[in-house]
């Protein structure tokens, strides 16, 4: 079993809609969640960090943690064309940040 | 700021051949961590280091791979004796001194090295 659980999608929605998309991790250990966006062939740049459980909101992004489910979460609102991108969650234990265990990925894509 | 710095983007090596990929961390960063990503699959941690040392190696694989972050210059990610499976997209990131519980020690990546190998 993988320590981060990431549907690959793909996910395809229309211009405007609610994007919601979702992590599971099994260790326990697990403090800070942040959420990659990652456009085809270049590197991951940080969206969202959220440090234990609760909300952040940054713009038209909101991340959500449940630690006791073990269940994060990113949302966007009025999703764009723009917004078409993988997007990847990534969590440590440490407070370094040094090791992050990534999921697999979830590939979006914003009709307009 | 000219951020992570990778390169080459592209290398193309046969079997048995070395490859060397190289990373310039953000300025005033002082931590380089090398990310592999295989296709279909996410970013696996390889190695993390400081300069002039090796803080984690824990995701490297135990042979042919070998990293170093030298006092002076880039931080190389080495393979010896490429094989097919080794084909995949290398990323570097960086990050600041630590901060510790203080705050979030934020990792900025560059835009990869995609290694294939006849």
């Amino acid at each position: 079993q993988k320590e981060v659980e990431q549907d690959p999608g793909p996910l395809s929605v229309p211009e405007g809609a609610i994007v919601s998309l979702n992590c599971t991790y099994s260790n326990s250990a697990f403090q800070y969640f942040m959420w990659y966006r990652q456009y085809s062939r270049k590197g991951p740049e940080l969206l969202m960090y959220t440090y234990s459980s609760g909300n952040k909101e940054d713009g038209r992004f909101t991340a959500q943690v449940d630690k006791s489910s073990k269940y994060i979460s990113l949302f966007i609102r009025d999703s764009q064309p723009s917004d078409s991108a993988t997007y990847l969650c990534a969590m440590s234990s440490d407070t370094s940040g040094s090791r992050l265990t990534f999921g697999e990925g979830t590939q979006l894509t914003v009709n307009p | 700021n000219a951020g992570v710095m990778q390169n080459p983007r592209h290398l193309v090596r046969r079997r048995g051949q070395e490859a060397r990929l190289r990373c310039s961390p953000m300025k005033g960063h002082s931590h380089v961590y090398w990310y592999r990503q295989l296709p279909e699959e996410g970013l696996k941690f390889m190695v993390y280091l400081q300069k002039e040392n090796i803080i984690d190696e824990s995701g490297m694989p135990k042979e042919r791979f070998s990293a170093e972050f030298p006092k002076e210059g880039p931080s190389i990610l080495r393979i010896q004796q490429v094989v097919r499976g080794d084909s995949a997209a290398y990323f570097c990131a960086s990050s600041p001194i630590g901060t510790g519980a203080s705050g979030a020690n934020v990792l900025t990546f560059g835009a990869g090295s995609r290694l294939t190998v006849l």
